[in-house]
């Protein structure tokens, strides 16, 4: 089912941008890219999504490569409360989310 | 405005023991999906209604497990007879639209379900 390849883990310095790769080489043209992220021990959390456009929102920018295998979730100003699993998921979003095992960031003071 | 509540938070009961799991989706919500993580794995889809509908149910594991949305409105998860695999943390999101790009899902803080 795996659609997405992500780096198991990631430290980034308080305050610096966090930048988390996603490779999707496989995703077909109507497909979406979706972050999500998942502090411990509470419920995933939306972050943003798009489909070739690069998006940005309150939480984090979207940046999509223009074969659209790839793409980067940034996020500005990284605090500590950002520490977290992040999840990049491809797909039609209307139904199922697939959550692979994502990246674990950990943002160091 | 009120998220989606899970209830129980937490719930250990023994093997062979019947649990029911509820979920209260934001209202105005007609997408209601159940998830769960079980011990070392990822999370996984288990299905998903639109409004009382079950939609996709591809990813109910076993016929010990049976949900339902009557009303529209909440929804239970019914797990009979329990087993000790079945432990693990189960997850609920709404959603408001069902077209893929304003499909923004929101997740409950989850029932933590210890099968003993």
């Amino acid at each position: 089912d795996a659609k997405t390849t992500q780096p198991t883990s990631m430290d980034c310095a308080e305050g610096r941008a966090a930048n988390l790769p996603c490779n999707h080489s496989t995703i077909s043209g109507n497909e979406y890219v979706y972050w999500y992220r998942q502090i411990h021990s509470q419920g995933p959390q939306y972050i943003i999504h798009g489909l070739k456009n690069n998006e940005t929102n309150e939480m984090a920018s979207l940046i999509i490569t223009e074969d659209r295998k790839s793409s980067t979730l940034i996020l500005p100003h990284a605090t500590l409360r950002d520490t977290a699993v992040y999840y990049c998921i491809v797909g039609l979003g209307a139904n199922n989310l697939f959550f692979g095992t994502g990246t674990r960031l950990t943002v160091i003071p | 405005e009120a998220g989606v509540t899970q209830f129980p938070s937490h719930s250990v009961i023994e093997k062979g023991q019947t649990v029911t799991l509820r979920c209260d989706p934001i209202s105005g919500h007609d997408n209601l999906y159940w998830y769960r993580r079980v011990m070392g794995k990822e999370i996984k889809f288990l299905l998903h209604f639109v409004k009382e509908s079950k939609q996709d149910e591809s990813g109910m594991p076993n016929n010990r497990f049976l949900a339902e949305r009557t009303g529209g409105t909440y929804s239970t998860l019914k797990v009979q007879p329990a087993e000790l695999e079945d432990s693990g943390v189960y997850f609920c999101a709404s959603s408001q639209e069902w077209i893929a790009e304003r499909n923004e899902q929101f997740f409950g803080p989850g029932t933590r379900l210890t099968v003993l």
